[in-house]
């Protein structure tokens, strides 16, 4: 069974619009950790995002947010004011507990803002 | 500040050839990571290290080898290259096993032909 999965290959957005990046998760363990990181034309993997699985709040940092929903074991990805720059691959990803440090990745989703 | 230097960035291969894919890096951590990324697709983890002389397997090994004699460095071994294992290579680096603190390399672009 896939741990994580990203139904949206690709989403369109109109520049400044806001842009949610859907992610579901598959876990047993009651401590995980969840990622998400873009990954630009230029191709280097680069952290936007962390939420924690014990975290009350959710998670944000600067123009992103996460919408954690945990009885539903999503980690939307919200990108507000979208820019042109922001057009990218995402990626979701978790770290479980039981898997030590190690990070599962999802497929993506490849983002394009339109101007 | 280096981070993860990987070396190199790009690589052709013949079918049977055998390289080493070098990482190295400079912020003392513990835990070190090798994935690879087929086109369009996510990262599938190869081989890991939680420290130096100690490494396991991840996903997707076979083909690969790593060992980790220091804490800077984690080479990956391919032997006998096969077209499959054409891909994007990263490594990336955490000081321990919770939060944030991944940091990843620029990737290594390898051709097998």
């Amino acid at each position: 069974a896939q741990k994580i999965t990203q139904t949206q290959p690709g989403m369109f957005v109109q520049e400044k619009e806001a842009v949610t990046l859907d992610c579901t998760y598959d876990t047993s363990d009651p401590s995980y950790g969840l990622f998400w990181y873009k990954q630009p034309s230029s191709g280097e993997m680069i952290f936007l995002i962390y939420q924690g699985s014990y975290d009350q709040q959710n998670a944000t940092e600067g123009r992103y947010s996460l919408n954690f929903q945990k009885a539903r074991k999503s980690a939307n990805l919200v990108i507000s004011a979208s820019q042109l720059g922001d057009s990218a691959m995402y990626f979701c990803a978790m770290r479980e507990v039981t898997s030590g440090s190690r990070l599962t990745f999802g497929e993506g989703t490849q983002l394009t803002v339109n101007p | 500040n280096a981070g993860v230097t990987q070396t190199p960035k790009f690589r052709i291969l013949k079918i049977g050839q055998s390289m080493t894919l070098q990482c190295t890096q400079d912020m003392n951590h513990n835990y070190m990571y090798w994935y690879r990324q087929d086109p369009g697709m996510g990262l599938k983890l190869i081989y890991y290290s939680v420290g130096a002389g100690i490494t396991d397997k991840g996903e997707v090994p076979n083909g690969y080898n790593v060992s980790r004699t220091t804490t800077e460095d984690f080479p990956l071994r391919l032997e006998l290259a096969a077209p499959s294992q054409t891909s994007v290579y990263f490594c990336a680096s955490s000081y321990d096993r919770g939060g944030y603190g991944y940091t990843f390399g620029s990737g290594t672009r390898l051709t097998v032909v």
